[in-house]
C-alpha cells in the first residue's frame, strides 16, 4: 500500500500570491487534513474533507480553502500569501471509522514566503 | 479550548541509555490520545493510540502509559539507539472520532553515540 505523497515538496512564494498544495491520500483513506506546522510549534489544524466536502476547520482565515477529489485527493489553496502563511503544510489522511489506528501523513510542503 | 503540553522541549540522551517524556492533557473529555515519531525530512509515523485510562502499549523498545483522570501520558524509550533521534508529538482529537487532532509542540531527542 502507498503512503501519502505531497507536492511540491518545497517552494517559494512572493507575498501576495496564491498557492496550490497537493496531497495524494494512502489508498483506502477516504478522509483528508490539513496542517500547518510553524517553526517550534507542533502542527496546527486547518480543515478537513471528507465525501468531497470540508468537514471541520481551525482557526484559520477563508483565504485557506481546499478541495477533496474523487479518488480521495486533496489540494489546499491559500490566496493573498502573508509573510507568516511560511510553515510546512501538512496532510494526513484516514479512513472514517478507523481513527484509533492512527493518521498517515505526507512528509510535507515547506513554503516560504518572502 | 483543548491544551496539550508536552515535556520536555528537548532532550539529549547517551545511547544505551533510557529515557521518558510527558505529554499532559485536561482530564476532561477526553477521547483518545495518539503519539508520533517524526524524524527529520521523513512524514509523522503513527506509534501508539491509546483510548483507555491505564493502557499501556508497547512496540519493540518504545512503550507508553495513559493516565485519563490526572491528564498525562508517558513515553518511554529503552536502551536508546541512534535511530530514536526524532521529535516525539502527542496529539488528542478535540472531539470523538474526529479528525482534529490538537497536537502538543513535540519533545525533541537526539540520542549521543
Amino acid at each position: 500500500e502507498t503512503g501519502v505523497t505531497q507536492s511540491p515538496t518545497h517552494l517559494i512564494k512572493t507575498r501576495g500570491q496564491q498557492v496550490t498544495l497537493r496531497c495524494s491520500s494512502q489508498s483506502g483513506h477516504n478522509t483528508v487534513s490539513w496542517y500547518q506546522q510553524a517553526l517550534g510549534q507542533g502542527p496546527q489544524f486547518i480543515f478537513q474533507y471528507y465525501r468531497e466536502e470540508e468537514n471541520g476547520r481551525g482557526n484559520f482565515p477563508p483565504r485557506f480553502s481546499g478541495l477533496q477529489f474523487p479518488n480521495y485527493s486533496s489540494e489546499l489553496n491559500v490566496n493573498a500569501l502573508e509573510l507568516d502563511d511560511s510553515a510546512l503544510y501538512l496532510c494526513a489522511s484516514s479512513l472514517v471509522g478507523h481513527q484509533n489506528y492512527g493518521y498517515t501523513f505526507g512528509s510535507g510542503t515547506r513554503l516560504t514566503v518572502v | 479550548i483543548l491544551n496539550v503540553e508536552q515535556s520536555p522541549q528537548s532532550l539529549h540522551v547517551q545511547e544505551g541509555d533510557s529515557t521518558n517524556f510527558t505529554c499532559s492533557f485536561p482530564s476532561s473529555n477526553f477521547y483518545a490520545l495518539h503519539w508520533y515519531r517524526w524524524e527529520t525530512a521523513k512524514s509523522p509515523e503513527a506509534l501508539f493510540v491509546m483510548t483507555l485510562n491505564g493502557d499501556e502499549k508497547k512496540k519493540g523498545r518504545i512503550s507508553a502509559t495513559l493516565n485519563t483522570k490526572e491528564g498525562y501520558s508517558y513515553l518511554y524509550i529503552k536502551g536508546s539507539q541512534p535511530e530514536d533521534s526524532a521529535t516525539y508529538l502527542c496529539a488528542l482529537p478535540l472531539i470523538q472520532g474526529a479528525q482534529k487532532l490538537v497536537f502538543g509542540q513535540g519533545t525533541r531527542l537526539t540520542i549521543n553515540p
